[in-house]
């Protein structure tokens, strides 16, 4: 059964330009969520999708947005990227609603902001 | 507001050794309690879990956890360390088992002496 898939794995942006980041949950699972990691901030949550509906938001800007597809399929975009967006950026996916069935992570998307 | 602690930044212990990693949370009512492990460049996965019951919680790779609500702990202990555990260790706290939102300590480095 294949894991949770991560598109790009490296990625190296402009300051100023946008990106979009891919997930592709385990088959099956409808629920993603998507996670910054920085040395300094360490995880933070970015966003909650079930049923290509986002039930949950953390606290990042308005730069930050994403959405899910019909065949729960992720993506998520940075646009007017700074220096402080260089980060891994981690998916997860599970089979229900929430936490309660267990996260499976992907290994990431490594953003660079030059 | 939910917040975990991780207070040893960095562990070392010799292989064969016991170790014990610290966790505390800081939340009003009992929450759903999780460990995960990251190696270098890859994901987060899943050790172990709590949601109820039973306080002494076994997980994967021979490691387990013990949940303290009195002290508003979850330490994660294994009785024997291999060289292969060397990584970067995350308690998490989530408030309820149906939001998506994990809330991460800082982490705790182990690194193995042979």
């Amino acid at each position: 059964k294949a894991g949770v898939t991560q598109t790009p794995r490296y990625l190296i942006k402009t300051r100023g330009q946008q990106v979009t980041l891919s997930c592709s949950p385990i088959s099956g699972h409808r629920s993603v969520s998507w996670y910054q990691q920085t040395p300094g901030q360490g995880l933070q949550f970015l966003f909650e999708y079930f049923s290509e509906t986002q039930r949950n938001k953390g606290n990042f800007p308005g730069r930050f947005s994403g959405r899910q597809f019909s065949n729960s399929r992720s993506e998520m975009n940075v646009s007017t990227l700074e220096l402080g967006d260089s980060a891994l950026y981690l998916c997860a996916s599970s089979s229900g609603q929430g936490v309660a069935r267990g996260y499976t992570f992907g290994s990431g998307t490594r953003l660079t902001v030059v | 507001a939910q917040s975990v602690t991780q207070p040893d930044i960095h562990i070392t212990v010799s292989e064969g050794a016991s170790l014990e990693l610290r966790c505390n949370y800081s939340y009003g009512a009992t929450p759903y309690l999780f460990w995960y492990v990251q190696s270098p460049g890859q994901g987060l996965q899943l050790l172990l879990k709590y949601f109820s019951g039973d306080t002494l919680v076994q997980g994967i790779k021979g490691f387990e956890a013990e949940f303290k609500r009195s002290q508003s702990s979850f330490n994660l202990r294994k009785p024997s360390v291999h060289w292969s555990d060397a990584a970067e260790y995350f308690c998490a706290v989530a408030p309820s088992g149906n939001t998506g939102k994990l809330i991460f300590g800082q982490g705790t480095t182990l690194q193995v002496k042979p």
